[in-house]
């Protein structure tokens, strides 16, 4: 069973659209974070939930809205898309935020 | 900024040789992790390392932690060409704020 799983894996799209990823976990972990990797392979945190409440709230745009209906989702919601927001974005989880980490497998999200 | 940063950003070798992959931090950490990840896939959690841990083994992987150069290290002994990835380094601070670095891009060739 895999542990942290998103959808779409794939995700092209025009500018000005308006898109979701999901994450869901099945780890029973309490904490959920969202990453985006650039082309330059750099790691950066977007959000992190605790127990569905926010925890980190980096210096993203407020083009970007995660929603954690429950413990086990974090799913983050775009609008009005910009070419720069291409990217691969990570789901993870874990037991609590000083832990370990669990990576989704990433969706790649080209915008045109 | 950056809890992480590792270094150097890239670093070839050939299989049998080691790999050694350095990381410092900014601040006081509860512990520090490395983590791989395979060209287009999510990162694998490698090793966890706690503040008051020198050193641990996991396999052919040793990771060292120097709190007083808040410095780490993670060493790969006699390289496969399967290690070939980027390794990532993450400081957990001990506040909820744990960063990962840019990476280094390991390349073992055969």
């Amino acid at each position: 069973d895999t542990a942290v799983s998103q959808t779409p894996k794939y995700l092209v799209t025009q500018m000005g659209n308006d898109k979701s990823i999901k994450c869901e976990q099945n780890l029973g972990h309490d904490t959920m974070y969202w990453y985006k990797q650039d082309s330059k392979k750099f790691l950066k945190i977007m959000f992190s939930y605790n127990n569905k409440e926010l925890i980190i709230n980096e210096t993203v745009p407020n083009r970007f809205s995660p929603k954690s209906p429950d413990k086990a989702h974090l799913n983050l919601h775009i609008n009005s898309l910009e070419l720069g927001d291409s990217a691969v974005y990570f789901c993870a989880s874990s037991r609590d935020y000083r832990e370990t980490q669990y990576f989704g497998p990433g969706t790649r999200l080209l915008v045109l | 900024s950056q809890q992480g940063e590792e270094d150097p950003q890239a670093l070839s070798i050939q299989e049998g040789e080691n790999a050694t992959m350095n990381c410092s931090y900014k601040t006081s950490i509860n512990n520090l992790q490395w983590y791989r990840q395979n060209s287009g896939r999510g990162l694998v959690h490698l090793i966890l390392i706690r503040s008051n841990e020198r050193e641990k083994h996991s396999g052919r992987l040793r990771v060292t932690l120097d709190t007083s150069k808040k410095s780490s290290s993670l060493l790969i002994t006699a390289s496969r060409a399967a290690d070939t990835a980027s390794y990532f380094c993450a400081a957990s601070p001990n506040n909820n704020d744990m960063r990962f670095g840019a990476g280094t891009r390991l390349t073992v060739k055969p």
